[in-house]
C-alpha cells in the first residue's frame, strides 16, 4: 500500500534552516513526490515535484531557498534563511494509477 | 497565468446533495486532468476524485465510491464535483487541483498537482 510518513510537527529559529523528511512505504522508493505549502487560512500551493533522484521542479515564483533532495525512501524539503511567512503546514504528496495520496503534513512553527 | 476558481460556500443538511464548481482559465482546459481534494477542519489534505477533461474518464476515492459524481463542461471550461446523501463527517473545504499528468498509448499515467483552487467551504451540520 502506497503510504506517507511525515513528523507532525518542526520548528527552527528565524534565519536558520530546517529540513522536513517524507518517507515511502516500502517498496515504493522509487516514486517521485511533490512538496506543497498551506499558510494558515490559505489554500495549498506547489513548491516542487522532487525525483527520486533529488532533481526538482518548482512551482512558479518558489524562492530558492526553497529546495529538495532524495535518498534511498526519505524525500526531503529543506528550507533556508527562515521567515515568518514560512510558517505553514508542509504536506508531500505522491501518486500511481487510479489513486493521490497525501502525507499526514508537517506543521513547521518559525520561532 | 493559471487560474481555477471555485464556487461559493455551501451550508447543506444531512442527506442533501452538493455540487461544486471550478472554471479554469490561462491553459487549455482539456490538456490537464483535475483532482478534487479535501480538507476537514483543523485536519490534513484527503484525496476525493480524479476527471480526465480529454475524454471524461474518472478515478475517485474508495471511501466516497458511488456517492461522489465529476462531470466537465468544455465550452466554459468548468469543472463540477457532486457529492450526495451528505453526512456531517462530509464537512470540509473543497480544492480543486491541477494535475501534470499525461496520456500515452492509450494509458493515463497521474502525476503531480501543479495549480490549485481557492477552495469552497462545504457544511453539513450535524
Amino acid at each position: 500500500q502506497l503510504v506517507l510518513t511525515q513528523s507532525p510537527s518542526a520548528s527552527a529559529s528565524l534565519g536558520a534552516s530546517v529540513r522536513l523528511t517524507c518517507t515511502l512505504s516500502v517498496g515504493h522508493d522509487t516514486y517521485a513526490i511533490a512538496w506543497h505549502q498551506q499558510q494558515p487560512e490559505k489554500g495549498p500551493r506547489l513548491l516542487m515535484k522532487l525525483n527520486s533522484d533529488g532533481s526538482h521542479t518548482k512551482g512558479d515564483g518558489i524562492p530558492d531557498r526553497f529546495s529538495g533532495s532524495a535518498s534511498g525512501s526519505e524525500r526531503y524539503l529543506t528550507i533556508s534563511s527562515l521567515q515568518s511567512e514560512d510558517e505553514a503546514a508542509y504536506y508531500c504528496q505522491t501518486w500511481d494509477t487510479g489513486i493521490q495520496v497525501f502525507g499526514g503534513g508537517t506543521k513547521l512553527t518559525v520561532l | 497565468q493559471v487560474q481555477l476558481v471555485q464556487s461559493g460556500t455551501e451550508v447543506k443538511k444531512p442527506g442533501a446533495s452538493v455540487k461544486v464548481s471550478c472554471k479554469a482559465s490561462g491553459y487549455t482546459f482539456t490538456n490537464y486532468g483535475l483532482s478534487w481534494v479535501r480538507q476537514a477542519p483543523g485536519q490534513g489534505l484527503e484525496w476525493v476524485a480524479w476527471i480526465s477533461t480529454y475524454d471524461g474518464n474518472t478515478k475517485s476515492a474508495q471511501k466516497l465510491q458511488g456517492r461522489v459524481t465529476m462531470t466537465t463542461d468544455t465550452s466554459t471550461s468548468t469543472a463540477y464535483m457532486e457529492l450526495r446523501s451528505l453526512r456531517s463527517d462530509d464537512t470540509a473545504i473543497y480544492y480543486c487541483a491541477r494535475e501534470s499528468g499525461y496520456y500515452s498509448s492509450g494509458n493515463y499515467y497521474p502525476s503531480y498537482f501543479d495549480s490549485w483552487g481557492q477552495g469552497t467551504l462545504v457544511t453539513v451540520p450535524s
